[in-house]
């Protein structure tokens, strides 16, 4: 059981947008900025967006990220068939002092 | 270019120990925060320990007092040493670098490629 919570799964059609929420509490989300991870399995995570809604240089605009509260969210627009993949929330959390992960989101993209 | 590439994991039996070393390259491992994060089969990824640009150190409960996270400075390495695994420390074992500037955090800008940890009879 994660202590951030993600919906395990998402199919959406080229094109649409998505969205994907990540829902944690005061000692997380609530005080912290929060940072999304791209990944395929065997391959390394990639950063996506930082301090909740700032994407690296490369990252596509199509990316974008937001918080409110003790909730977080990704957003993909335009979405490709490369977008396929494991998306993941991470957030510092100060009760437990370290790292804590979403369970993760799988996008399939139809 | 910066670089992260682990190496030492294997099959190992329950009970047993592991060294995980994480080489740096094009930057300074000591300048940065870094953390293990690993990822059990069928599973999400979890963290696992980080180390602050001090040299304070942070563990999941579930590895508390069973691994340790250190750096080798001569080598410009991140170790984790594990000892007494079990079944469900199976996992591939990514080590990540944290963004310049800070202390400790969530945010690593870069990862490798990890190692895959085997705990089995």
């Amino acid at each position: 059981q994660s202590v951030l919570t993600q919906p395990p799964s998402a199919s959406w059609t080229p094109g649409q947008r998505v969205t994907i929420s990540c829902s944690g509490s005061s000692s997380n989300i609530g005080t912290n900025t929060v940072n999304w991870y791209q990944h395929l399995p065997g391959t390394a995570p990639k950063l996506l967006i930082y301090d909740s809604n700032q994407r690296p240089s490369g990252v596509p605009d199509r990316f974008s990220g937001s918080r409110s509260g003790t909730s977080a969210s990704l957003a993909i627009s335009w979405l490709q068939s490369e977008d396929e993949a494991d998306y993941y929330c991470a957030v510092w959390d100060d009760s437990l002092n370290g790292v804590v992960f979403g369970g993760g989101t799988k996008l399939t993209v139809l | 270019e910066v670089r992260l590439v682990e190496s030492g994991g294997g099959l190992i039996q329950p009970g047993g120990s592991l060294r995980l070393s994480c080489a740096g390259s094009g930057f300074t491992v000591t300048s940065h925060y870094m953390s293990w994060v690993r990822q059990a089969p069928g599973r999400g990824l979890e963290w696992v320990s980080l180390i602050y640009t001090d040299g304070r150190t942070k563990y999941a409960d579930s590895v508390k007092g069973r691994f340790t996270i250190s750096r080798d400075t001569s080598k410009n390495t991140l170790d984790l040493q594990m000892n007494s695994l079990r079944a469900e420390d199976t996992a591939m074992y990514y080590c990540a670098r944290g963004v310049l500037g800070y202390t400790h955090g969530s945010r690593f800008d870069s990862w490798g490629q990890g190692t895959l940890v085997t705990v089995s009879s």
